[in-house]
């Protein structure tokens, strides 16, 4: 069983269209994110999420909004997609308060 | 900005060499860890080791924290090929919110 999974793996679309990005955790973990990695490999930290409720919103656009249905979801929505936000996007989990992180494999999004 | 930042930027041995990669970072910090990813992949952790502690060894991993410093280091003896990867330190910069360097790319020649 996959810890934490994310899909679509990859992702391909036209600016200005809108787009979802799914994850998934089976560890039982409270706390879920959301982080961005970009093509110089700087991950960012977008969201993070605890027991259902949003902790940090790291001044993201709010064409990005993040919806967690239950502990074991986050997912990822994104509105009028630009250039750049080409990128990859990790979900990741973690049990206790900056402890141990696990990460999704990982979603490549690039906006043509 | 980034809190961490790993030194070098890339770094390439001869299979069965060791490899030394360097972490600073800006404030003080409760926790420090190091992370892998390969190429296409998800970041995996690797070790944690607390503001209180100097030292701590996994395996064939050895970390090092000076907060007098802000630094950390890991060691990573007797590479193998499957040691090629990206490895970044991350520091807990406040509650629920880990802050990543940009990575050491690691290259481990046959």
């Amino acid at each position: 069983d996959t810890a934490v999974s994310q899909t679509p793996k990859y992702l391909v679309t036209q600016m200005g269209n809108d787009k979802s990005i799914k994850c998934e955790q089976n560890l039982g973990h409270d706390t879920m994110y959301w982080y961005k990695q970009d093509s110089k490999k700087f991950l960012k930290i977008m969201f993070s999420y605890n027991n259902k409720e949003l902790i940090i919103n790291e001044t993201v656009p709010n064409r990005f909004s993040p919806k967690s249905p239950d502990k074991a979801h986050l997912n990822l929505h994104i509105n009028s997609l630009e250039l750049g936000d080409s990128a990859v996007y990790f979900c990741a989990t973690g049990g206790r308060m900056n402890n141990e992180q696990f990460f999704g494999p990982g979603t490549r999004l690039t906006v043509l | 900005s980034q809190q961490g930042e790993e030194d070098p930027q890339a770094l390439s041995i001869q299979e069965g060499e060791n490899a030394t990669m360097n972490c600073s970072y800006k404030t003080s910090i409760n926790n420090l860890q190091w992370y892998r990813q390969n190429s296409g992949r998800g970041l995996v952790h690797l070790i944690l080791i607390r503001s209180n502690e100097r030292e701590k060894h996994s395996g064939r991993l050895r970390v090092t924290l000076d907060t007098s410093k802000k630094s950390s280091s890991l060691l990573i003896t007797a590479s193998r090929a499957a040691d090629t990867a990206s490895y970044f330190c991350a520091t807990d910069i406040s509650d629920y919110k880990l802050s990543f360097g940009a990575g050491t790319t690691v290259t481990v020649r046959a």
